[in-house]
């Protein structure tokens, strides 16, 4: 059974940085690109991060570009977000996010229970 | 970015009744390797992560009820459910996953009894 447990949100002010962490299990982790999805309060579902199997491609939303680093680690089964410079329109719940095959023109197919970044002074 | 846009926004139907909820795509989302479109209905109920419910347009996810079915080619497409269920109130996204990996998604459309 695929399992992703998001882990590492919180409260942190405008400025700040904050690291998540998606635990995965179930597959073989190092075969799917895996991504980060966001969702604001009452909002939509925003792509934010992707990255190869490998870990030697990644990609970001124009919104997090610059500021937001993705990575992962295929012995731990483990995908990070590495988020500095948060402003308040970064608060979501932050959902990691596997492919259904390891082919990136795939649906997501399982998603975490997410994480919730808060951004506030 | 690949806009997708749905409508309605909301949605009132009967219990029993059919519902229906369409998308938009701002370009074909064609896929010529298997001549299917990347599109992907979600489900969304409170305090739940999406669930993902048709992919290829047309295609149900394991386990989801037959009453579900996805329709439509080119840019526009269709998400039916035939015979409404209380446990269907949730909100429905559409997604392309064409311009890969820059994944974009409907506004969502919120169904209600």
């Amino acid at each position: 059974e695929v399992q992703l447990v998001e882990s590492g949100g919180g409260l942190v002010q405008p400025g700040g940085s904050l690291r998540l962490s998606c635990a995965a299990s179930g597959f073989t982790f190092g075969s799917f690109a895996m991504n980060w999805v966001r969702q604001a309060p009452g909002k939509g579902l925003e792509w934010v991060s992707g990255i190869s199997g490998s870990g030697g491609s990644t990609y970001y939303a124009d919104s997090v570009e610059g500021r937001f680093t993705i990575s992962r680690d295929n012995s731990k089964n483990t995908l990070f977000l590495q988020m500095n410079s948060l402003r308040a329109e970064d608060t979501a719940v932050y959902y990691c996010a596997k492919l259904g095959t390891p082919n990136w023109n795939s649906p997501l197919e399982y998603w975490g229970q997410g994480t919730l970044v808060t951004v506030s002074s | 970015d690949i806009v997708m846009t749905q409508s309605p926004d909301s949605l009132a139907v009967s219990l029993g009744e059919r519902a229906t909820i369409n998308c938009k795509s701002s370009q074909t989302i064609l896929y010529r390797s298997n001549n299917k479109s990347c599109l992907a209905w979600y489900q969304q109920k409170p305090r739940q992560p999406p669930k993902l419910l048709i992919s290829w347009a047309s295609t149900r996810a394991s386990g989801v009820p037959d009453r579900f079915s996805g329709s439509g080619s080119g840019t526009d497409f269709t998400l039916t459910i035939s015979s409404l269920q209380a446990e269907d109130v949730a909100v429905y996204y559409c997604q392309q996953y064409y311009n890969t990996p820059r994944y974009t998604f409907g506004q969502g459309t919120k169904l209600e009894i």
